[in-house]
């Protein structure tokens, strides 16, 4: 199975911040990366797809880069309302495995 | 706007059976790929189970292999998970997802509460 490794496991940022999430995989898988968003009890949400497509409807300040097995996301000025978990999930191969989550606090 | 609305779920004693669906309300459904993520209290996510538009093809998590069976009726827009033998680490929020695993799961439904417990 690819291992997905997250870092970091959590971390805290200001308002206007510019936020980096790193998401390894312990075997190339080209562009098959996807991130998500999870606020608590919600079901996921889809950010981005495919390294660095992103999603109808979310806000531009959301971006993500890589290919084989280095990725990240990145909020450009974090706001309020990006509290939350994110996962990194592969999908070059089944099982499709998703990274442990970054869990991200406003201060 | 697509709607997934899980249900089935519920307390079941370990060796015991439950069968999930996942309603979708949209016009797309029969085109499109479904799987099966859960999530244990307080974990991250775990990707469960997935079949491919026709029903065709079906794939499982070795953890659910042999015991969980994921189908689809495509005259009724629902997906199902079929749970048998079911341990304690089975207990989780199970979530059904649309779309291909390539391309993102664009389409999330609310979840459905699996506990397993004596």
């Amino acid at each position: 199975d690819i291992q997905m490794t997250q870092s970091p496991s959590s971390l805290s940022a200001s308002v206007g911040d510019r936020v980096t999430i790193t998401c390894r995989a312990s075997q190339s898988i080209s562009s098959y990366l996807n991130w998500y968003q999870q606020k608590p009890g919600k079901a996921p949400e889809l950010l981005i797809y495919t390294a660095s497509t992103l999603q109808s409807g979310v806000p531009s300040r959301f971006s993500g880069r890589g290919s084989g097995t280095d990725f990240t996301l990145t909020i450009s000025s974090l706001q309020p309302e990006d509290s939350a978990t994110y996962y990194c999930q592969q999908s070059q191969k089944i099982p499709i495995t998703f990274g442990q989550g970054t869990r991200l606090e406003i201060k | 706007e697509v709607y997934l609305l899980e249900s089935g779920g519920g307390l079941v004693q370990p060796g015991g059976s439950l069968r999930l669906s996942c309603e979708d309300s949209s016009v797309t459904f029969s085109v499109n790929t479904m799987s099966w993520v859960r999530q244990a209290p307080g974990k991250g996510l775990e990707w469960v189970s997935g079949i491919t538009d026709g029903g065709g093809g079906t794939y499982y998590a070795d953890s659910v292999k042999g015991r969980f069976t994921i189908s689809r009726d495509n005259s009724k827009s629902t997906l199902y998970l079929q749970l048998n033998s079911l341990r304690a680490e089975d207990t989780a929020v199970y979530y059904c997802a649309k779309g291909a695993s390539k391309n993102g799961y664009k389409s999330w439904g609310q979840g459905t509460l699996v506990t397993v417990s004596s």
